[in-house]
């Protein structure tokens, strides 16, 4: 089965400073990318979203890339503000629609 | 976006009782859900894939007589936790998928802590 690794586990950054969480995947037929924002006791939260066919995509401050080749992908969030603060999730899945998750990365954003 | 709602949002039973939570899709039809479970400062960890009118798909290592899946209709999918222990005590999130001509999409629900004492 599909596999997704996610690194850092923890990141802190000063407000204004850009943050990158980057994750890999073991299985190719894997063709549809979200990431999930989930604050502390809530539900996560599809903030972007990259298939296969895309190689990058930015909505306002946040930004994902896509290498197929190296089955791996990113998810940049620039200007980052207090409000970012939370954990992101990476997941990965194929045809089959059910998504396999990262361990998440607690992002603290520093005033 | 679509919204999914999950009743009730925290419960705290006695060990040997059982748990009823509920998963509904207010605004749209989701003939799959999915349920998932989250330890304190740990991942989403896929329970099962629950299938209107069929039955349950459980992954390995969930037990499917303890976590009675339920998926009646296509607005509601219901998990329940039978004779629960202290440590079944976690948080419960299900999920919906929405589909559409170009996409598919999975909407989470607010989730369920459930505390057995």
């Amino acid at each position: 089965g599909e596999n997704v690794e996610q690194h850092p586990s923890t990141l802190s950054v000063q407000e204004g400073d850009s943050a990158v969480i980057k994750c890999t995947y073991s299985d190719s037929a894997s063709n549809y990318f979200p990431w999930y924002k989930q604050e502390l006791g809530k539900r996560p939260q599809l903030i972007i979203d990259i298939r296969s066919n895309v190689g990058e995509k930015k909505d306002q401050r946040i930004a994902v890339t896509l290498n197929k080749t190296a089955k791996h992908f990113s998810l940049h969030i620039t200007e980052t503000q207090p409000e970012d603060s939370a954990v992101y999730f990476c997941a990965a899945s194929g045809g089959s629609y059910i998504p396999t998750f990262g361990r998440g990365t607690s992002l603290i954003v520093h005033p | 976006g679509a919204v999914v709602s999950q009743h009730p949002s925290r419960v705290i039973c006695k060990s040997g009782t059982s748990v009823k939570i509920e998963c509904r899709s207010l605004d749209f039809q989701a003939t799959t859900m999915f349920w998932y479970r989250q330890f304190p400062k740990q991942s989403l960890m896929l329970m099962a894939t629950s299938n209107e009118g069929s039955k349950a798909t459980y992954e390995q290592g969930v037990e499917k007589d303890k976590f009675l899946i339920n998926h009646a209709s296509l607005t509601l999918s219901t998990l329940t936790v039978t004779s629960a222990h202290p440590e079944d005590s976690s948080f419960y999130i299900c999920s919906a998928r929405v589909t559409s001509a170009y996409q598919e999409t999975q909407y989470f629900g607010p989730g369920t802590r459930l505390l057995v004492l």
